[in-house]
């Protein structure tokens, strides 16, 4: 199986910083490479998929982008309904497998 | 847009087997475009992708959990359905059913998910 590393697993900031979430695949996946946002009591929603493109819908302060074999999310301008964990999950081959998720806290 | 709905016992007891049924509308499951799923997260965990099965019957498994699980198709009743067998604490969680939907999303990539249901088991 493939293996999602995440980092960090959490993550303290303030409304209009920016943030990023790494991940980091065992082997190269391309660009097969989503993003989910979960907000608690919630089913999580996909943010961005096939690395950078992202979600209709979801605000343009979102981004992906691939540095390397590191997968970013950026969250840029920072809002307090951000606060969520956010997954990082690859879709190379089955078994598809998310990361450990990170938290995102509004200070 | 999809809807999906999860239905079944919240409540399971060890060494049976858990079932579930997601209900699916807005759409046919018999639609050539889609694939259908179930995403498992344990309280207070992450995500695990559990299987997936395509418009024709044909399902993937995850490895981890090939030995114990089945997903099928109801055509007639547009839903389809998880069963795990021989459950233990460990399959406590949050069961979710999901679909690519339409977007011309790679099969893994899931855009609609249901509301998802707890499932616990314990006796």
């Amino acid at each position: 199986d493939i293996q999602m590393t995440q980092s960090p697993s959490s993550l303290s900031a303030s409304v209009g910083d920016s943030v990023t979430i790494t991940c980091r695949a065992s082997q190269s996946i391309s660009l097969y490479l989503n993003w989910y946002q979960q907000k608690p009591g919630q089913a999580p929603k996909l943010l961005v998929y096939s690395a950078s493109t992202l979600q209709s819908g979801v605000p343009s302060r979102f981004s992906g982008s691939r540095s390397g074999t590191d997968f970013i999310l950026t969250i840029n301008n920072l809002q307090p309904e951000d606060s969520a964990t956010y997954y990082c999950q690859h879709t190379y081959r089955a078994p598809w497998t998310f990361g450990l998720g990170t938290k995102v806290e509004i200070k | 847009q999809l809807h999906l709905q999860e239905s079944g016992p919240g409540l399971v007891k060890p060494s049976e087997t858990l079932s579930l049924t997601c209900s699916v509308s807005g759409g046919s499951i018999r639609n050539t475009e889609y694939y259908w799923g179930w995403v498992r997260q344990p309280p207070g965990k992450g995500l695990e992708w559990i299987g997936s099965i395509s418009y024709s019957g044909d399902p993937d498994y995850n490895p981890s959990l090939q030995t114990r699980v089945s997903i099928s198709l109801d055509t007639s009743a547009n839903q389809f359905s998880l069963k795990l067998d021989s459950v233990t604490a460990a399959d406590t969680a949050v069961y979710y059913c999901v679909t690519p939907g339409p977007g011309g999303y790679d099969i893994g990539t899931f855009d609609d998910w249901g509301q998802g249901v707890l499932v616990t088991v314990s006796s």
